[in-house]
């Protein structure tokens, strides 16, 4: 098993650019989860995806910030226009949901984005 | 709402000492989730608790959920310096499958 796979791993922007990060979950997961990661902050979740259907957007900072879910097997979250407020790692997870408890999630290798 | 502590932010011990990290909360959990983060890595799932008073090893590492399921704790015995990284609690939204994590704990250990 692959595990949970995110392109690109590091990406170096200019300011007002837009930038597409990619996720591909664990094959038969049916959740998927977006995160970003700053010292300051933490990890914070931002959106998470139930059966490809978003359910809970409420942590997108704002609406430059948008995610896609077309199928069972990718994700996007794309960012446009980044700011250097934006820089981080952003991380996919993904699990399998059943029996009305979360079960583990397993984490992508994350994407380090640099906005200057 | 639902605040939940994790403490300490920082923990710096010698190789060979004991080692422990709290979330607390005001409210009762449904569950608690623990994770491990290397230095420059992504967050590794180590266990998930869901019973009041439930108690669980992993070798050198102990995981307790309190009583009455507001607190969990994570201790580590005799601590190695591959035990360097993050520890992070995550705690559960019932029915919508959604963790929110703590602000975790930085583990360093002086060899």
């Amino acid at each position: 098993d692959a595990g949970v796979i995110q392109s690109p791993r590091h990406e170096v922007t200019e300011m007002g650019q837009e930038v597409t990060l990619r996720c591909k979950p664990i094959s038969g997961h049916n959740s998927l989860f977006w995160y970003r990661q700053t010292m300051m902050r933490g990890l914070e979740l931002l959106i998470y995806f139930n059966n490809n259907v978003p359910i809970d957007d409420s942590g997108m900072p704002e609406d430059r910030f948008s995610a896609k879910m077309p199928n069972a097997s990718f994700s996007t979250l794309k960012i446009q226009p980044s700011e250097p407020r934006d820089s981080a790692v952003y991380f996919c997870a993904s699990s399998s949901v059943a029996g009305g408890l979360e079960n583990e999630q397993f984490f992508g290798p994350g994407t380090r984005l640099t906005v200057l | 709402g639902q605040q939940v502590m994790q403490i300490p932010q920082y923990q710096h011990v010698q190789e060979g000492e004991d080692f422990t990290t709290y979330c607390n909360s005001s409210t009762t959990l449904s569950n608690i989730q623990w994770y491990k983060q290397r230095p420059g890595g992504h967050p590794v799932f180590l266990i998930q608790l869901v019973k009041s008073g439930e108690v669980k090893k992993q070798k050198r590492l102990t995981f307790q959920f309190g009583e009455a399921k507001k607190n969990s704790s994570l201790h580590i015995t005799a601590t190695q310096t591959t035990d360097v990284g993050t520890y992070f609690c995550g705690w559960g939204g019932g029915s919508n499958y959604k963790l929110t994590f703590g602000k975790g704990t930085l583990l360093t250990v002086n060899p």
